[in-house]
Order: structure tokens, then sequence, then C-alpha cells
């Protein structure tokens, strides 16, 4: 079944604690990105990746890294998480971003920093 | 800079009835993408639509009719004969070629259809 997983689904963790969610997918698309969403605010688009080694920042990157080792594996990094990063992440995959294809989304991982 | 406004945070109608959901965007690029995408309750988003700039034609797909108009840089999502299944948080998003890889959501309009 073609799919993008997200782990974890919920994560509770404190303030400045490393974390790493993980997102993958199965259907060989180049194009992989990441977002959250917040009540009012819609999905905000964070880091998105063209291809493997190709990152680049979207529009609410501080405090976020990833990395694209792989074409199927996209994770997001917390180095030191902070409250303001409370929120609904989701990954997204698309074939290619040059004809912006339609993005496959993940289930979400909701996250909460105290 | 590109943007896309939903100003309609929440809209509630009676089964049957009809709605439409508006999306206006600002963009300088002559070359962008269009789309709509579907959160039901349960918290997935779904993919509705894609329309590229070039293309105004309206679409219809069963209940759902999507009006693009360039000269008010709109890109209208219609309902018709509204389900009770429909209630959900619809979100229109734009992405742009010129200026980089980004994709642009609104904020979302929550649709609750009554029975």
């Amino acid at each position: 079944e073609a799919q993008v997983t997200q782990n974890p689904r919920y994560l509770i963790t404190v303030t400045g604690k490393k974390l790493t969610v993980t997102c993958s997918q199965n259907m060989n698309h180049e194009y992989m990105s990441w977002y959250r969403q917040d009540p009012g605010l819609g999905l905000r688009q964070i880091y998105y990746s063209m291809n493997v080694e190709v990152t680049d920042k979207g529009d609410v990157p501080e405090g976020y890294k990833v990395s694209r080792k792989e074409k199927r594996n996209f994770p997001l990094i917390l180095e030191s998480p902070s409250p303001n990063q409370t929120s609904l992440y989701f990954c997204a995959s698309s074939l290619s971003a040059g004809r912006r294809d339609e993005q496959y989304f993940g289930p979400g991982t909701r996250l909460t920093v105290t | 800079a590109q943007k896309v406004t939903q100003a309609q945070t929440e809209i509630s109608v009676v089964e049957k009835e009809d709605v439409t959901l508006d999306c206006v965007y600002e963009t300088r690029d002559t070359t962008y993408y269009l789309f709509w995408y579907k959160q039901p309750p349960s918290g997935e988003l779904v993919f509705l639509i894609r329309r590229n700039s070039f293309d105004e034609q309206n679409e219809i797909s069963g209940r759902y009719s999507w009006n693009f108009q360039k000269s008010t840089s709109s890109f209208n999502f219609t309902i018709t004969a509204s389900q009770v299944v429909d209630s959900a948080v619809y979100f229109c998003a734009l992405s742009v070629t010129n200026t980089g890889n980004q994709f642009y959501f609104g904020t979302g309009t929550s649709l609750t259809v009554i029975p």
C-alpha cells in the first residue's frame, strides 16, 4: 500500500530534550516536506527536500533540522524543543516538485513540549 | 511574496444546501499551481484538486466544483447538496515555480454540515 508513515504519532516531552520524528514513504517520491499545523494558522511549511541531500527552508524553519540521506526517509529533528513547538506535524511527499504533483500526507504527529 | 487567504473561518450549513468556500491567492509569478485539500475530523489530509495557472477551466467532480478566476485571484470551491460527510476543514494552497519550491497554505475553512 502506497503510504507516508510517521513515528511516533504522539509525543510528550520536556523542554530541551532532543527528539526526532521519523517520516518514510514507499512511493519513490522525490519531494518530501514537513509542515506544522496550529489553530488559526493553517499549515506552515518547515523544511522541504527536492531529492537526496537537497533540503531547503520553508516558512518556519527556526528550531528544526532535517536530513535526506535516503530517498524514502526525511526525519525532522528538534535539537532543543521549546513549548512553542507544541503542534501537530505532518510529513508529505510528492512524485516531483517541479510538476507540483499532489502531496501525500502522513497521519500526523502530535507533539507536546512542556 | 506568496499568500493564500481563506477569509471564512467557520461555515455551517444544513444538509442538502450548497456551500462555497472562498480562496484568494497572491503571487507575482505567472506560473503557479493551486490546490484544495480536505481534513476530516479523523485528521488526515486528503488531496482534492490541482490547477495550474494556465488552465482556467472550471472543473466539476460529482458534487464538487471549482471556479478558478485569474482576474480576481480566486479559486473557489463549491459543494452542491452538502452531506454530513462533507464536514471537515478545507485548505487551499498555492505553489509557485519561479521563486522556489514551497507550498503556501491558507488558514483553512471549517465546514459543518448539520443533518
